[in-house]
């Protein structure tokens, strides 16, 4: 797609229940970043993926978090258990930036899912 | 890790020079990078500097790397009232490792 695209955009849930985060990254782009932004916050990275595996998962907070890349394309961002400290921005970046390649890093966002646990 | 400052606040009257400050640890950072956000809007990158570089100017914004401090400055000429928003300095290395952001300064401009 053009963009970086994320769905949903707003979501609302209670304390306890699950939660999936969809990203739909620019086509043709390897890497796929999750970051989370607090109110008044920079954006705090927790995951990214190569291709379909993930390269470094050491943001996420805890073991109620999980993401997923199945095909090396869209990534799902799955929150089990929800508590209302995970009430924030969850953004999604995509890159064509390879492994070990040269040159800069740049990141194309989405708008972010704002995610509201009650 | 990574720690990246900067202040949170600037407020500056329609036409003057905006300057945003980033300070930052990890001296092995390779590419420093300066994103715009509005609001509900995603993070837009407005430019970016090798650290081999001092200077890069893009139109109405300069970019100015002092290495030896880890300081980095982003001065907007000419400020107008559609630059107001919150201004993230990010740094980075070379291929995919992702980047450490600071927590954003809130840009104001007063017409």
């Amino acid at each position: 797609g053009a963009g970086v695209s994320q769905t949903p955009s707003n979501k609302v849930t209670e304390k306890g229940k699950y939660v999936e985060l969809r990203c739909d990254p620019i086509s043709g782009h390897t890497a796929l970043y999750w970051y989370r932004q607090s109110l008044g916050q920079g954006p705090e990275f927790l995951i990214y993926f190569q291709g379909t595996g993930a390269a470094d998962d050491s943001g996420l907070p805890n073991d109620r978090f999980f993401a997923v890349r199945p095909e090396g394309s869209v990534s799902t961002l799955k929150i089990q258990r929800t508590e209302r400290g995970d009430s924030a921005v969850y953004l999604c970046a995509s890159s064509s930036a390879g492994l070990a390649g040269a040159g800069a890093n740049v990141l194309t966002f989405g708008a972010g899912s704002r995610l509201t646990v009650l | 890790g990574e720690d990246v400052e900067q202040s949170l606040f600037l407020s500056v009257r329609e036409g003057d020079s905006s300057v945003i400050n980033c300070t930052y640890t990890d001296s092995s950072s390779t590419y420093l990078y300066w994103y715009k956000q509005e609001p509900g809007a995603g993070l837009q990158l407005l430019t970016y500097i090798f650290s081999n570089m001092d200077m890069k100017q893009d139109q109405r914004l300069t970019v100015l790397l002092n290495k030896k401090d880890k300081h980095l400055s982003l001065r907007i000429a000419d400020t107008q009232t559609g630059d107001s928003a919150i201004y993230f300095c990010a740094v980075g290395n070379s291929g995919n490792t992702p980047l450490v952001f600071g927590k954003g300064t809130r840009l104001s401009v007063i017409a």
